[in-house]
């Protein structure tokens, strides 16, 4: 079965240091692999994804994403991190089959300190 | 461009007692979803609707059922709501292609007591 884990519940960095948020999953066949980022009180929004092609993905608000396939590992980044981008985070993999279902991490909590 | 739309979005609830919450989507979208998120648990896939006309259960069903409306509606009822139920619940729809990704609505929070 297909599932993502996010090993950290809560990720802090300094304003202006990068950001790495953690996530691998487990697949069988090619992993399409997303992030999506939750604002309190909101609703999910795209950050970016994988499907195929080049390892780096670059995404909105300047986050980007290394797919190593060898650790099974699709790690979250930012060269420098803003106290705006403060919020939870979400791993999610396409679930097997073509209905479009998405298995999610447990969230990261991001915090940004100035 | 509302994108999905989801109503209410708080309600309380007793013990027992029944609601519906509603859904509508304005991509042309074929594929809808209910999630609910719980602390520490992620989202986890209650129902989902493929196209019009047909739904199919997802991890957690038990308590639960839809009604894909046609193709820009999706609802979800509880029949006899209990406190497990308590949880803030996601619509969302998939976006054209393959590897379309989700939209998702603002959330309904809902409290059983």
């Amino acid at each position: 079965a297909q599932s993502v884990a996010q090993p950290e519940d809560q990720v802090n960095v300094a304003e202006g240091n990068p950001l790495t948020v953690k996530c691998t999953y487990s697949v069988s066949g090619n992993p399409y692999l997303f992030w999506y980022v939750q604002y309190p009180n909101r609703g999910l929004q795209f950050l970016l994804k994988y499907i195929t092609g080049d390892n780096l993905v670059k995404g909105s608000y300047g986050f980007e994403a290394e797919f190593n396939k060898s650790q099974t590992s699709f790690h979250l980044k930012k060269p420098s991190a803003l106290v705006s981008d403060s919020a939870l985070y979400f791993c999610a993999v396409r679930d097997s089959g073509n209905t479009g279902k998405l298995i999610f991490g447990q969230g990261t909590t991001l915090q940004v300190k100035p | 461009n509302a994108g999905v739309t989801q109503t209410p979005k708080f309600q309380v609830l007793k013990t027992g007692q029944s609601m519906t919450l509603q859904c509508a989507q304005d991509m042309n979208h074929n594929s809808m979803y209910w999630y609910r998120q719980d602390p520490g648990m992620g989202l986890r896939l209650i129902y989902y609707s493929a196209s019009e006309g047909t739904t199919d259960k997802g991890e957690v069903p038990n308590g639960y059922n839809v009604s894909r409306l046609n193709k820009r509606e999706f609802s979800l009822r509880l029949e006899s709501a209990a406190p497990s139920q308590t949880s803030v619940y996601f619509c969302a729809s998939k976006g054209t292609g393959e590897t379309g990704e989700l939209f998702f609505g603002e959330g309904s929070r809902l409290t059983v007591l």
